[in-house]
């Protein structure tokens, strides 16, 4: 069985450049969450997918934030325009039941210059 | 506010001894706290789930217990191996069961 797959897992941009993450979730996982881990602190939630509809959303930063969950497969983590302190490493994870035992991607390490 | 708080020094143990890492809550009782570990450049792997109705739960070296009197987890390797060097994290469910907050980790190194 696939796990959880993020692409791309290195993004190097420049301030005020659109960057575009993608997340593949284990298949039938209607659970789809994304977190970001910025340096030295800890792993931080940003929102919660239940198929496509956005459960919880309360973490997103900003409105420079727009993550999509088409069809309640795959989804998409858009930054736009990205800032500085936007660096760090974007994880996508995966559940079967709400809450309980995430199955975690490798992360995309984002760096915003 | 609900807190979820790890010892952030790292823990230094010798291999073959048991490794104790604490996880504390305030201000809340969590239904259940799960426990994971990260290594470096790698996503978190769930490790265990326990239940504010269990007392203790076991995997192979791994034991979690969960004291709702002490607001305390605590998290044991037995027979530790320099292979279980990593970053574990506690994690608790948040506001409403639908999203997972994870506490800062504690980094454990097991010397040869």
């Amino acid at each position: 069985e696939a796990g959880v797959t993020q692409f791309p897992s290195h993004s190097v941009i420049e301030k005020g450049q659109t960057v575009t993450l993608r997340c593949d979730p284990i298949s039938g996982h209607d659970n789809l969450y994304w977190y970001r881990r910025v340096m030295g602190k800890e792993i931080k939630f940003l929102l919660h997918f239940v198929k496509e509809s956005k459960q919880d959303e309360s973490g997103m930063p900003n409105n420079r934030f727009l993550a999509e969950r088409t069809g309640g497969t795959y989804s998409t983590l858009k930054v736009q325009p990205a800032e500085l302190e936007d660096s760090g490493v974007y994880f996508c994870a995966s559940s079967q039941v709400t809450g309980e035992k995430l199955f975690f991607g490798s992360g995309t390490q984002l760096s915003v210059l | 506010s609900q807190k979820i708080e790890q010892n952030s020094e790292a823990l230094n143990i010798q291999e073959g001894k048991t490794a104790t890492l604490t996880c504390n809550y305030t201000n809340y009782s969590p239904a259940y706290l799960q426990w994971y570990r990260q290594d470096p450049g790698r996503g978190p792997v769930f490790l265990l789930l326990i239940r504010e109705n269990e007392k203790e739960k076991r995997k192979e070296r791994l034991k979690v217990t969960f004291d709702t009197t002490l607001k305390q987890s605590l998290f044991h390797i037995t027979a530790s191996q320099p292979a279980d060097s990593a970053t574990y994290l506690c994690a608790r469910e948040g506001d409403g069961g639908f999203k997972t907050i994870f506490g800062a980790g504690t980094r454990l190194f097991v010397k040869a």
